[in-house]
Formats: structure tokens, C-alpha cells, sequence
């Protein structure tokens, strides 16, 4: 079956602009989970959906940071007046129920602020 | 909050020796994954441990997680081209507010000399 996909693959942005990125988890999985990857660095949770609502945002970095999950499938991760210490890896992932089932990457959304 | 530490940060070693990577986390962990990450690509999920003192394997590669569930290592016997990647663990704490964020640690990046 397909996998995570995420959208676009690559985003490259001006400093200040606003910015969405798309998560399409695997059909069925309740939990959603956004992080973000620095070079060098693990992937860094930044919100955790069960469902529609946002179960856990402590690791959203901001409040230009937010992140929607309207009908519970597709998530949006929105980031407005973007700085350049936002450029990374935007990875999502999906998992059955969110308990301690095993967590799904998608490919990933490369964003590079200017 | 809870951290996560890897080491080495890297590791080059001749095609047919062995490899191991160590992870230890600041709290205890409800349970630890293991992922790998192909350069360019997506973390994928390797394995789940949960239990004190499990030890699980896959092929060449063997998984441990401590008695105290703080600490856990992966190692690889015979690597191969194959393995070059960089292996994270990621530790979910026992939290008991139904959040099930992973904490990464900053992986190993492996290289295998042919």
C-alpha cells in the first residue's frame, strides 16, 4: 500500500514569506506526527495529531509555527513570516493508533528560507 | 525534558567488520526504536524494544535495551555496503499523558570501506 507522502518535496521561500507543507499519512492511521531535521542533527518533534486535534504541540518552536488536521487524514504544517533558522527537513509521519505503535516516515519537505 | 545521547557520531570501518552504535536517555523510556537513514532519504523504521533487558535480532544486526530502560545499543556483525547509513534510536518516555513524541538522538553516521 502507499506509504507517507508528503508535499511538495522541495520548498525554497524568502524570509518573511508564509509557507504550507502537506502530509498525507497511510490510510487508516489515527496518529500523526510532524518533526523537523537539521543537517547533522535527528529528526525533533514539533506537534503529535490523534485524530483532528493536536494531542501534544510542546515542540512547536513558536507561534509562527501551527499546524491543522481538519478531517483527521490530511495534516498542513504552516509556518508564517519564515526566518532562515526555519531551512530544514520538514518530516512527517503516521502510526496506526498512537500508542506505542511503530511511527512511519514520509519523504520529507525541504525547505529553504532565503 | 528528556535527552537523548548517541555515540560515536560517526564510524567508518572495513567491509566485513563489526559495528556498534550506543544510546543513552536522561529518563526512563516507555520504549526505544531504532532507525535508519539512507543519505538523502527518510528515517526507516528498523525495530521496537519495550522490555527491560530485551535483546532482539534481525540478520546481522542485534538490539538490546538495558535493565533500567535508559540505555540501548544496536550492533551489526559482518557490515556490509549495504549498511552505510546513519542509525538513530529514539526513546518514548514514560509520560502517561498519552503523548507519544519520539526524542531522537543525533545518530550514527556508519561508513563501510569496500
Amino acid at each position: 500500500g502507499a506509504g507517507v507522502s508528503q508535499t511538495p518535496s522541495n520548498k525554497v521561500t524568502e524570509k518573511g514569506k508564509y509557507v504550507e507543507l502537506r502530509c498525507d499519512p497511510i490510510s487508516g492511521h489515527t496518529a500523526l506526527y510532524w518533526y523537523r531535521q537539521s543537517l547533522g542533527q535527528g529528526p525533533e518533534f514539533l506537534i503529535y495529531f490523534q485524530g483532528t486535534g493536536a494531542a501534544d504541540d510542546s515542540g512547536l518552536p513558536n507561534d509562527r509555527f501551527f499546524a491543522v488536521r481538519p478531517e483527521g487524514s490530511v495534516s498542513t504544517l504552516k509556518i508564517q513570516r519564515t526566518e532562515r533558522g526555519d531551512s530544514a527537513v520538514y518530516l512527517c509521519a503516521s502510526s496506526l493508533s498512537g500508542t506505542e505503535d511503530t511511527q512511519y516516515f514520509g519523504p520529507g519537505t525541504r525547505l529553504t528560507v532565503l | 525534558g528528556q535527552q537523548v545521547m548517541q555515540i560515536p557520531q560517526y564510524q567508518h570501518v572495513q567491509e566485513g567488520e563489526d559495528f556498534t552504535t550506543y544510546c543513552n536517555s536522561s529518563t526512563t523510556l516507555s520504549n526505544i526504536q531504532w532507525y535508519k537513514q539512507r543519505p538523502g532519504g527518510h528515517p526507516v523504521f528498523l525495530i521496537q524494544l519495550v522490555k527491560s533487558g530485551e535483546v532482539k535480532k534481525q540478520k546481522r544486526l542485534t538490539f538490546q535495551f538495558g535493565e533500567a530502560k535508559k540505555n540501548s545499543s544496536l550492533h551489526i556483525t559482518a557490515t556490509q555496503t549495504t549498511d552505510v547509513g546513519t542509525y538513530f534510536c529514539a526513546g518514548v518516555p514514560f509520560s502517561g499523558a498519552g503523548s507519544y513524541q519520539l526524542t531522537f538522538g543525533k545518530g550514527t553516521k556508519l561508513s563501510v570501506i569496500p
